[in-house]
């Protein structure tokens, strides 16, 4: 069963503590996305990653940090430095390269920070 | 400065009408759009896109409008049911490496029965 998985779906972070939000896919995706959805708010891109080993910061890319080690994994980890980090976070992934590329969204993770 | 524009932030229709959601845009450059549906606590569905070298595409109930000399699109759901009572985000990207979307803040649609 092919798709994009997120976990955990519900995160709870002290402040000042570090966090890092998991996102798998097995639809051999090149392409890998990170965004945030604030309430009554559209998506922000925060990272994004065309392929292993290689990633590029989106709109709001402060406090967050990401890694891309494997094609079927882009974690995200949200540190202390992320100012206002309580928000429900979507990964995505698409197959890249194309004028009519399609991003697939995982289930989220909502972030709250106590 | 919102590259992408829903102005209605919410629609109510009744079960078996047609619903039409608007979205506007100001980059030039966009050449791809595509319309996603998103229940709370979700992940957005994709539902439909266009190209931006077509000015409809068709799926089922849902088709979408592009007219680039206005900048805008539109989805229209015929006939209307309950289930799609949900939030739609418009989106948009321009083809070049590493581009990702650029979203619309959502029209939330509500569908009586």
């Amino acid at each position: 069963d092919g798709g994009i998985t997120q976990s955990p779906k519900y995160l709870f972070r002290k402040e000042g503590q570090n966090v890092t939000l998991s996102c798998e896919q097995n639809l051999n995706h090149d392409a890998m996305y990170w965004y945030r959805q604030d309430p009554g708010q559209g998506l922000r891109l925060i990272y994004y990653s065309q392929i292993v080993n290689d990633f590029q910061k989106g709109d709001i890319a402060e406090g967050y940090s990401v890694s891309r080690e494997k094609k079927e994994s882009f974690p995200l980890t949200v540190t202390s430095a992320q100012k206002n980090p309580t928000a429900f976070y979507l990964c995505a992934s698409s197959t890249g390269g194309e004028s009519t590329d399609t991003q697939y969204f995982g289930p989220g993770t909502r972030l709250t920070v106590l | 400065d919102q590259q992408v524009k829903q102005n209605s932030p919410s629609l109510s229709v009744q079960e078996g009408r047609i619903s039409i959601l608007n979205c506007d845009y100001t980059n030039s450059m966009f050449d791809y759009f595509l319309w996603y549906k998103k229940y709370p606590a979700e992940g957005p569905t994709f539902l439909i896109s266009i190209s931006s070298i077509k000015d409809k595409n068709e799926d089922g109930r849902f088709t979408v409008f592009l007219n680039k000399s206005a900048k805008h699109l539109s989805l229209h759901i015929v006939p209307s049911q309950p289930g799609d009572s949900a939030v739609y985000f418009c989106a948009a990207s321009v083809y070049q490496a590493g581009t990702a979307l650029i979203f619309g803040k959502g029209t939330t649609l509500s569908v009586s029965s």
